[in-house]
């Protein structure tokens, strides 16, 4: 079965800290996605990967970075982390090299509060 | 501008009654349609697509969904609602970005409760 693991359920960190989420997936799959959602507003894409060491901007990518040095593993991190960065952030992945028409597959989420 | 919409941030139904989770949207081409459901604590789950052919879907979980052109809708569906059932629903569409690449954007949510 498809498996999204995402390295913490639960996250605190203080404003001005370099935070990292990491995410790893099981199913060689090209595809990796990195959502934040927030309540009223569904998911926003910050950032998705196609293929490794390639990486392509969200809807929302100011203050966010990523890595994806392996196929398997797809890092968010924070540069500088600030209260509005708290939130849940989900991670993705799905087959092929473009988005097409495949499903995604969700790991269970980061909730991450900035004190 | 490309959007995604779900009308009613909360659905309440009575155990064994028909619900119905409504979706609009508007996009350039032909539609990729999506539903997904997220359960408390837990990331989101794949439900059903639409891609091209029958208007009716069928899913996971005993969903379906219709797909109606005319009123740009992807409404989610089930004849008879389950206690379990009870989760955050979402809707998303496919579109292509600023670089000509395609991405998903979703709906807001809304929220099914199910009463016994």
């Amino acid at each position: 079965d498809v498996k999204v693991t995402q390295s913490s359920r639960y996250l605190v960190k203080r404003t001005g800290e370099k935070v990292f989420l990491e995410c790893v997936q099981d199913m060689d799959h090209e595809n990796m996605f990195w959502y934040r959602q927030d309540p009223g507003l569904g998911l926003r894409l910050i950032y998705f990967s196609y293929d490794v060491k390639m990486k392509e901007k969200g809807d929302i990518p100011e203050g966010y970075s990523v890595s994806r040095e392996k196929k398997e593993r797809f890092s968010l991190i924070l540069e500088s982390a600030s209260t509005s960065q708290t939130s849940m952030y989900l991670c993705a992945s799905s087959l092929y090299g473009q988005i097409s028409n495949q499903p995604q597959h969700f790991g269970d989420g980061t909730r991450l509060s900035i004190l | 501008a490309q959007s995604v919409a779900q009308p009613e941030d909360q659905v309440n139904v009575a155990e064994g009654n028909p619900l119905t989770v409504k979706c609009t949207y508007s996009v350039s081409g032909n539609p990729y349609l999506f539903w997904y459901v997220q359960y408390p604590n837990r990331g989101l789950q794949f439900l059903l697509k639409y891609i091209t052919g029958d208007n009716l879907v069928k899913g996971s979980y005993g969903f379906e969904a219709e797909f109606n052109k005319s009123q740009t809708s992807f409404h989610l569906k089930k004849p008879s609602a389950l206690v379990s059932d009870s989760a955050l629903y979402f809707c998303a569409v496919r579109v292509s970005n600023r670089d000509s690449n395609y991405q998903l954007i979703w709906g807001a949510g809304t929220k099914l409760i199910i009463k016994p």
